[in-house]
């Protein structure tokens, strides 16, 4: 099972709303991480956990807040967004070592 | 500088042509890892390959084949006759270090039928 699962799929929130993006694994994997991607670019990193600790901030505005409640879970709670901030965030899970990162189909944000 | 240049913004070809996407890498490592991620509309990056950098024997995978050359610091992908499945956005990454992925800036394929 190389699943990454992320809900919701697609999400419009006005800029004063919060809202919280949802990502789960089950391949026992220790890593995980948000990546943003605006269109026709590569993902961007933003966060990484690292059995369940925050390992890796890209310097994100703090209005993004991940969140990692175990080691099969991540969340990233949204506060005042700006509409620039509207992109498809990815979620990714790695094993042990330098190995490959598996992605989630991302859920596509749109700040209105 | 960039870590990882695809030079092909974006390449069309007709269904049952083979097309290659190129990839170039920079690292002073001597330890690396490097991928092929496919991203079809629906917005999923799939994994397709890893290579480490201890490991420059090419790779088949059905219609699939990658062509790893450490003296030109490339790692190219072959699709042989390419179907409109195929049409997607790939991306090139590499990685030195732990958590730390440096993707290119992909290439938009659109196989034509």
């Amino acid at each position: 099972d190389t699943e990454v699962t992320q809900t919701p799929k697609h999400l419009v929130m006005g800029m004063t709303n919060k809202k919280s993006l949802k990502c789960e694994q089950h391949m026992g994997h220790r890593a995980m991480y948000w990546y943003k991607q605006k269109a026709k670019k590569p993902p961007e990193l933003m966060f990484v956990y690292s059995y369940e600790k925050l390992s890796i901030n890209e310097s994100v505005p703090s209005r993004f807040s991940p969140e990692c409640p175990n080691s099969s879970l991540l969340n990233l709670h949204l506060h005042a967004l700006q509409p620039e901030d509207s992109a498809l965030y990815l979620c990714a899970s790695s094993g042990r070592g330098l190995t490959e990162a598996f992605f989630g189909q991302g859920t596509r944000l749109t700040v209105v | 500088a960039q870590k990882v240049t695809q030079a092909q913004t974006e390449i069309s070809v007709v269904e049952k042509e083979d097309v290659t996407l190129d990839c170039v890498y920079e690292t002073r490592d001597t330890t690396y890892y490097l991928f092929w991620y496919k991203q079809p509309p629906s917005g999923e990056l799939v994994f397709l390959i890893r290579r480490n950098s201890f490991d420059e024997q090419n790779e088949i995978s059905g219609r699939y084949s990658w062509n790893f050359q450490k003296s030109t610091s490339s790692f190219n992908f072959t699709i042989t006759a390419s179907q409109v499945v195929d049409s997607a956005v790939y991306f090139c990454a590499l990685s030195e270090a732990r958590y730390q992925f440096y993707f290119g800036t992909g290439t938009s394929l659109t196989v034509i039928p």
